[in-house]
């Protein structure tokens, strides 16, 4: 099954703006939204955020999410050491009538 | 609070069997689909299989259709993964899931002689 697309890697400063880009097309990213997933080595997945904007409790406000079209992105403020981690997007594809994953892109937080 | 607790994982030869185990608790575990995901040593996560509520409907990752079967025992409140003819490239942490929003700490499955 196809996946969602996300850059690999994305570097920033402490405090500064990270924004995680994921790709998907009309049967999943622009039919449902996507679920973020924040991941620390050795830690199974997080919800960050579901349906694209949507905040669970708990989580910080320095997130945010938003979608345009097949296109969905997860903001972060304000970067903190504990922010370094792998981010993935999820989507439920509509066609495939399966859960389609995005590669991940690894934050470093320099 | 909800809790997902996968137990089964292990070391197995190519082309054996192994069956995992999901318990759920803190939820209306029959109102809910399931998913299992699984992320190989490094790689990212990939979906397996979802199973709906009822257990009725099942959804498989074409990686594992017609060797691996979901289940679920809502009496229970216990998912199943069986899995045949496993391979090396099977072997990954498998995640219980109610996707996105829980997730289990994992079982570790490794397939080799």
């Amino acid at each position: 099954q196809a996946g969602l697309t996300q850059p690999p890697s994305v570097s920033k400063g402490l405090r500064q703006t990270a924004t995680f880009i994921c790709t998907g097309n009309s049967n999943n990213v622009g039919d449902q939204g996507v679920a973020w997933l924040q991941q620390h080595q050795g830690h199974p997945p997080k919800l960050l955020s579901y349906r694209s904007n949507n905040r669970p409790s708990g989580i910080s406000a320095r997130l945010s999410a938003s979608r345009s079209g097949n296109t969905a992105s997860l903001t972060i403020t304000g970067l903190q050491p504990e922010d370094e981690a792998d981010y993935y997007c999820s989507a439920w594809d509509s066609s495939l009538s399966a859960w389609v994953f995005g590669g991940g892109t690894k934050l470093t937080v320099l | 609070e909800v809790q997902l607790l996968e137990s089964g994982g292990g070391l197995v030869q190519p082309g054996g069997s192994l069956r995992l185990s999901c318990a759920a608790s803190g939820f209306t575990f029959s109102s809910y689909a399931i998913s299992w995901v699984r992320q190989a040593p490094g790689k990212g996560l990939e979906w397996v299989s979802t199973i709906s509520g009822g257990g009725g409907s099942t959804f498989y990752a074409d990686s594992v259709k017609g060797r691996f079967t979901i289940s679920r025992d809502n009496s229970r409140n216990t998912l199943y993964l069986h899995m045949n003819s496993l391979r090396a490239e099977d072997t990954a942490i498998y995640y219980c899931a109610k996707m996105a929003d829980y997730w289990g700490q994992g079982t570790l499955v490794t397939v080799s002689s």
